[in-house]
């Protein structure tokens, strides 16, 4: 089976740092993403890792290490309209390159 | 950008009627979508793999004569919940990954924004 772990949830404050942490097994790898979701709304994409190390992209930086089966999600200068779910997904390398998702963190952010 | 468009957003039906619900690539071509089903505050679980020109390959524990995949062209795919039940009543969402990036980059998935069905 695949399993994909993150936190259920974390608070934050406003212009904080926060880090979102993402285990993983899973039958093949070939790559980590991680996508924002608000309520009701579709997942939009933020960052993708596939060889170890640090990816930034301005406030958001997303960090892999094949090895131990983790990846962050680390956000800067938290800002309200970061509150969202943020969820990790696998892309699996064989066949369809099928996408499973993790259990997805709620962040809410305080002012 | 890539654009996905998924329709429709909204939809309620009765119990034991079909619904189908839409998915273009409007930008892109795409052999291969996903079909994913979020419940309230979970995550998106994978529902099945449908394929341009061929049958859909569907997750364990789904009913592949429940939600009907067809694939029919390179920028649709339809989903058919037949004989919906109130426990069908859950937020539907594809997405795709464009055909000219099959997986040998970083090409993300592109999601349509989503069907929130409810079976009463």
């Amino acid at each position: 089976g695949q399993n994909i772990d993150q936190p259920t949830e974390m608070t934050a404050t406003e212009g904080a740092i926060v880090q979102i942490n993402c285990t993983y097994q899973t039958s093949g790898f070939n790559g980590l993403f991680w996508y924002q979701q608000h309520a009701g709304e579709a997942p939009t994409f933020l960052s993708y890792n596939v060889l170890d190390g640090l990816e930034e992209k301005g406030r958001f930086s997303s960090f892999l290490s094949r090895s131990k089966g983790y990846s962050y999600l680390l956000l800067k200068e938290l800002q309200m309209k970061d509150s969202a779910s943020y969820l990790c997904a696998v892309r699996l390398s064989s066949g369809t390159y099928k996408y499973i998702f993790g259990t997805g963190t709620r962040l809410k952010v305080l002012a | 950008g890539a654009v996905v468009s998924q329709h429709p957003s909204r939809v309620i039906c009765k119990s034991g009627t079909s619904v189908k619900i839409e998915c273009r690539s409007l930008d892109f071509q795409a052999t291969t979508m996903f079909w994913y089903r979020q419940f309230p505050k979970q995550s998106l679980m994978l529902m099945a793999t449908s394929n341009e020109g061929s049958k859909a390959t569907y997750e364990q524990g789904v009913e592949k004569d429940k939600f009907l995949i067809n694939h029919a062209s390179l920028t649709l795919s339809t989903l058919t919940v037949t004989s919906a039940h109130p426990e069908d009543s859950s937020f539907y969402i594809c997405s795709a990954r464009d055909r000219g990036n099959t997986g040998g980059s970083n090409s993300p998935l592109h999601f349509g924004n989503g069907t929130r069905l409810t079976v009463t």
